[in-house]
């Protein structure tokens, strides 16, 4: 059974600093995304992370993919109030006839002026 | 853009009440899945369904069915709802199976029981 980790699960951070959230996950995958969810609102997509050693930056944030380690990061630059969220990692079984797309727990972000 | 829309935003029913959520996709999505998010819990897969009239069991099934009758409209079914089914209910989409896409959310049905 696939398990998806997210560390840490609250994160508290001063505008200005670096910081990254790591999602970890028990089973071979090469797909894996990020996204933000704001309070009250759906989520959005931000990452699709698709082979090993895949980076993708958009913004203040960067994500990253080490398939061999079943490791993927989102790094924070510079923080920003506007980046205060919900992140989520989610990975993709892929199953032999359909995807089925496993979530972790999510890790909250604050950012304080 | 891609638009995934979900028929109520809050609803509030009585415990054995037959639920129905709806979800409706206007990408020509072949995937649609239906999950329900609580705290400390993340997003919990209940059902998907990679084609009309075709579904899968998630993770959490039990007490909710599903209905797929036509490709944009995905309906979630809580047969006899109970109190431990209050909770944020999240309909995605996504592209097809096997395509390199990320799912599109609706924008939640929050659900008490009581």
């Amino acid at each position: 059974e696939l398990k998806v980790e997210q560390n840490p699960l609250f994160l508290s951070m001063q505008e200005g600093k670096n910081y990254t959230i790591y999602c970890n996950y028990s089973t071979t995958s090469d797909r894996l995304y990020w996204y933000r969810q704001d309070p009250g609102k759906s989520l959005e997509s931000l990452f699709v992370l698709l082979s090993n050693g895949a980076v993708k930056q958009e913004g203040r944030l960067m994500a990253s993919l080490d398939t061999k380690a079943r490791l993927s990061t989102l790094h924070i630059t510079a923080a920003v109030h506007d980046l205060s969220a919900t992140y989520f990692c989610a990975v993709d079984m892929m199953e032999t006839s359909y995807d089925k797309v496993i979530f972790g727990p999510g890790t909250s972000l604050s950012v304080i002026p | 853009d891609v638009k995934v829309t979900q028929s109520s935003r809050y609803l509030v029913k009585r415990t054995g009440e037959k639920v129905f959520l709806e979800c409706v996709q206007d990408m020509d999505h072949e995937n649609m899945f239906w999950y329900r998010q609580d705290p400390g819990l993340g997003l919990r897969l209940i059902y998907f369904s990679y084609d009309v009239k075709m579904k899968e069991k998630g993770d959490i099934p039990e007490g909710y069915s599903v209905s797929r009758e036509k490709k944009e409209r995905f309906s979630l079914i809580l047969e006899s709802a109970s109190t431990n089914q209050t909770s944020m209910y999240l309909c995605a989409s996504s592209l097809y199976t096997g395509a390199y896409s990320e799912a599109f959310f609706g924008q939640g049905t929050r659900l008490t029981v009581v």
